[in-house]
């Protein structure tokens, strides 16, 4: 089956702790992004890659970083910069470069703060 | 119209009905919008899509209107099912230049009641 896999389904992270969350993609979509939902809001990029090695900050980057050393896989770390990282993070893949096509998304993983 | 803060607008139907959910755009620029579903703890659903070059796009058991003049697009489910019961959002963007990135509802609750 083709798609896109998150996981954990849910994580959870102490103070000042640095967590990274995965997304694998079989589609083989140029493009990967990152977005934030939090509960009763749009979706919030925090970073995307249209090409592997390269990515580029979103509205809500500070406090995240990304690589995309494969084709395939596009993981999203939290850092401890990152003052309110409850939320849900979804990741999603689109079959071209262009950052204007219809978006494909994983399942999602769920982040705390304990 | 949309609520503010945590609380999404909502729509409850009865199972059988048709539903109609709506979602205003503010950007002039947008040409082309797309519909997604998001069941509870899920990652978001591509629906249906349209350009601005149509008024009305049918998929199975939907249908979305686009009145460029009012900046309003609707998405009409026929036939109300349980399994349609969900946050649905729309997405905007512009084709015509390749840096626009999609824009994102907050979304509407739609309940069906068995």
């Amino acid at each position: 089956d083709g798609g896109i896999t998150q996981s954990p389904k849910y994580l959870f992270r102490k103070e000042g702790q640095n967590v990274t969350l995965s997304c694998e993609q079989n589609l083989n979509h140029d493009a990967m992004y990152w977005y934030r939902q939090d509960p009763g809001q749009g979706l919030r990029l925090i970073y995307y890659s249209q090409i592997v090695n390269d990515f580029q900050k979103g509205d809500i980057a500070e406090g995240y970083s990304v690589s995309r050393e494969k084709k395939e896989s596009f993981p999203l770390t939290v850092t401890s910069a990152q003052k309110n990282p409850t939320a849900f993070y979804l990741c999603a893949s689109s079959i071209g470069r262009r950052v204007n096509e219809k978006l494909f998304f994983g399942s999602g993983t769920q982040l705390s703060v304990l | 119209g949309e609520s503010v803060g945590l609380h999404l607008p909502t729509l409850s139907v009865q199972e059988g009905d048709n539903s109609i959910i709506n979602c205003a755009y503010s950007n002039s620029a947008s040409d082309y919008f797309i519909w997604y579903k998001q069941e509870s703890g899920k990652g978001p659903q591509f629906i249906i899509d349209i350009r601005s070059n149509m008024d009305k796009r049918q998929g199975q058991r939907v249908t979305v209107l686009l009145n460029k003049t009012v900046k309003h697009l609707s998405l009409q489910i026929a036939a109300t099912q349980p399994g349609d019961s969900a946050v649905y959002f729309c997405a905007e963007t512009s084709i015509r230049g390749s840096n626009y990135k999609l824009t994102f509802g907050k979304g509407t609750l739609l309940t069906v009641n068995p």
